[in-house]
């Protein structure tokens, strides 16, 4: 099974900071690659999927980029709205896996 | 616009048998572009995807390693949802259960586009 690693497990930054998550497989996975915002409570919101394609509705503030076994999410100016955990999972292979998540707090 | 309706009792007692429904609208369970599944969530383990049905031509179903023993995920065209029995439950078993869709997206892969509300599932006495 393909093992999915994310850092750093929390950070604190400030609105209007520009934030990136780092995910890593452990195994090339192309392009499989999305990301989800989970805010407490709450299901998980996909973002990203295909490691770079905008989910409708999803603020152009977040973008997405890697292939193989690395991937980052970018926020280019953090808005109160995105403090939450954030997930990366991978649909290369059966079964999908997620990353342990990032949990973005407020400084 | 899909939605995903989540029923089932919150308390289970161990070694008895865990029992959720997804209620689908929007979409069809017989959808040859989605799959149907159920992930759960806890601290110790995370998001833990536990399987999916779907039907290609016919029915298919793939379970997770760690659950596959005790695990049926059924999908009912008759009420257009799927459902979800874990036998012989134990403490570990507690966590936030999610349905969810998996959208088939062919080249660009596929990926959970919509979830149910969850359900806390406590195993206990």
């Amino acid at each position: 099974d393909i093992q999915m690693t994310q850092s750093p497990s929390s950070l604190s930054a400030s609105v209007g900071d520009r934030v990136t998550i780092t995910c890593r497989a452990s195994q090339s996975i192309s392009s499989y690659l999305n990301w989800y915002q989970q805010k407490p409570g709450k299901a998980p919101k996909l973002l990203i999927y295909a490691a770079s394609s905008l989910q409708s509705g999803v603020p152009s503030r977040f973008s997405g980029s890697g292939s193989g076994t690395d991937f980052t999410l970018t926020i280019s100016s953090l808005q109160p709205e995105d403090f939450a955990t954030y997930y990366c999972q991978q649909s290369y292979s059966t079964p999908p896996a997620f990353g342990q998540g990032t949990k973005l707090e407020i400084k | 616009q899909v939605q995903l309706q989540q029923s089932g009792p919150g308390l289970v007692k161990p070694s008895q048998t865990l029992s959720l429904t997804c209620a689908i609208s929007g979409d069809s369970v017989s959808s040859n572009s989605a799959a149907w599944n159920w992930i759960r969530q806890s601290p110790s383990r995370g998001l833990e995807w536990l399987g999916r049905t779907y039907y290609r031509s016919k029915w298919y179903n793939d379970y997770a390693v760690s659950v596959k023993s005790r695990i049926t995920i059924n999908p009912d065209t008759s009420k257009n949802q799927f459902s979800l029995q874990l036998n012989s439950v134990t403490p570990e078993d507690t966590a936030v259960y999610y349905c969810a869709r998996e959208l088939a997206a062919a080249a660009e892969g596929d990926y959970f586009d919509y979830w149910g509300q969850g359900t806390l599932v406590t195993v206990s006495s």
